[in-house]
Order: structure tokens, then C-alpha cells, then sequence
């Protein structure tokens, strides 16, 4: 089944403990984003990347890295969550945005206390 | 930079009515893409629809039509004969046609509730 899977689906952590929810695909695609979806701001784009080490930022990168070695997967570091990255997080790839879209995975619950 | 709003935080409606959704940009591009994702309460998020802005005709996928008003940058999606399941949260989003550019801009959202 073609589709973009996320890990965990929730995750409490402490402050500063540094986290990695991981992102894979395997429909083959280019692009991969993470995005962060907070009750009345909708979805914010974190990072992106265009293919393998190539990445860049999104509206909202602060607090958080990515890295793209392998073109299935996309992880996102938090190398010290605090409780504003509080969110629910959702990986997305596609093989062109402006003509598919971005499928999205299941989404990432974080809760940083 | 683009910009999207919704300005419906919250809608309601009886099963097997019709209900648009609002949904307004912001852009100095002539071209660019518009798209409707709903998002269940099992929170995945759902193609619905999409459209090109150099297309005069509007998009259509089944009960789901957009009213694409480009001269007023307005794309409202109009849910037909509504379902139980069409309860959800409902974005628009909007990506101009530069390329490079895969940044997939969100408005904040409404919340539909279909009501039995």
C-alpha cells in the first residue's frame, strides 16, 4: 500500500531531551515536508526538501532540523524540545505539489512538558 | 508571501443538505494552484479537490464542487447532498507556480459538523 508512515503516532517528552519522529515513503517521491498543525494557525511548514540533501526551510524551522540521506526517509530533530513545540506534527511527500498535492502521513501527537 | 483565510472557524448543517465552505487568498501570481483537504477526526488529511487558476472551468469530484472566483481570489468548496461522514476539519490551501517553489500555504481551517 503506497503511503507515508510516521513515527510514533504520540510522544510525551521532557524539556531538552532531545527526540526524532521519523518519516518514510515508499512511493518514490522527490518531495517531503513536515508541518506542524496547532488549533487556529492550521498547518505551518517546518522544513521541505526537493530530493536527497536538499533541504530548506519552511514559515516555522526554529527549534528543528531535518535531513534527507535516503530518498524514502525524512526524520525531524527536535535536539531540545521545549513546550512551544507542543503540536501535532504530519510528514507529507509528493511527486510534484502543484499538480498532486502532498499525501500526508497519520501525524505525530508531541506533547513537550 | 501568500496568504489564505478561512473565515468560517465553525459550520453546521443537517445530513443531506448543501453547505459551502469560505475560503479567500492573497497573491501577486497570475498562476498557481488551490486545493481542499478534509481532515476527520482520525486526523489524517484527505485530497478532496484541486484547481488550476489558468482554468476557467471549476474543479468538481463528486458531492465536492469549488466556486473558483479569480478576480476576487476566492475558492469556496460546496459539499452537495452532505453525509454524516463529511464531518471534518476542512482546508484550503494554495501554491503559486514557481518553480522550486513546493510550499503548500494553509488557511486555519473549518470545522463542519453534519448534523443527523
Amino acid at each position: 500500500e503506497a503511503q507515508v508512515t510516521q513515527n510514533p503516532r504520540y510522544l510525551i517528552t521532557v524539556t531538552g531531551k532531545k527526540l526524532t519522529v521519523t518519516c518514510s515513503q515508499n512511493m518514490n517521491h522527490e518531495y517531503m515536508s513536515w508541518y506542524r498543525q496547532d488549533p487556529g494557525l492550521g498547518l505551518r511548514q517546518i522544513y521541505y526538501s526537493m530530493n536527497v540533501e536538499v533541504t530548506d526551510k519552511g514559515d516555522v524551522p526554529e527549534g528543528y532540523k531535518v535531513s534527507r540521506k535516503e530518498k524514502r526517509n525524512f526524520p525531524l530533530i527536535l535536539e531540545s524540545p521545549s513546550p512551544n513545540q507542543t503540536s501535532l506534527y504530519f510528514c507529507a511527500s509528493s511527486f510534484g505539489v502543484k499538480n498532486y498535492g502532498y499525501t500526508f502521513g497519520s501525524g505525530t501527537r508531541l506533547t513537550v512538558v | 508571501a501568500q496568504t489564505v483565510t478561512q473565515s468560517q472557524p465553525e459550520m453546521s448543517v443537517q445530513e443531506a443538505e448543501t453547505v459551502t465552505l469560505s475560503c479567500t487568498y492573497d497573491t501577486s501570481e497570475s498562476n498557481y494552484y488551490l486545493f481542499w483537504y478534509k481532515q476527520p477526526p482520525s486526523r489524517q488529511m484527505i485530497l478532496v479537490i484541486r484547481q488550476e487558476a489558468y482554468k476557467q472551468q471549476n474543479a468538481t469530484e463528486n458531492r465536492f464542487s469549488v466556486n473558483f472566483q479569480k478576480a476576487a481570489k476566492s475558492f469556496s468548496l460546496k459539499i452537495s447532498d452532505s453525509q454524516l461522514g463529511d464531518t471534518a476539519m476542512y482546508f484550503c490551501a494554495f501554491i503559486d507556480s514557481n518553480f522550486g517553489n513546493e510550499k503548500l500555504t494553509f488557511g486555519t481551517g473549518t470545522r463542519l459538523t453534519i448534523i443527523p
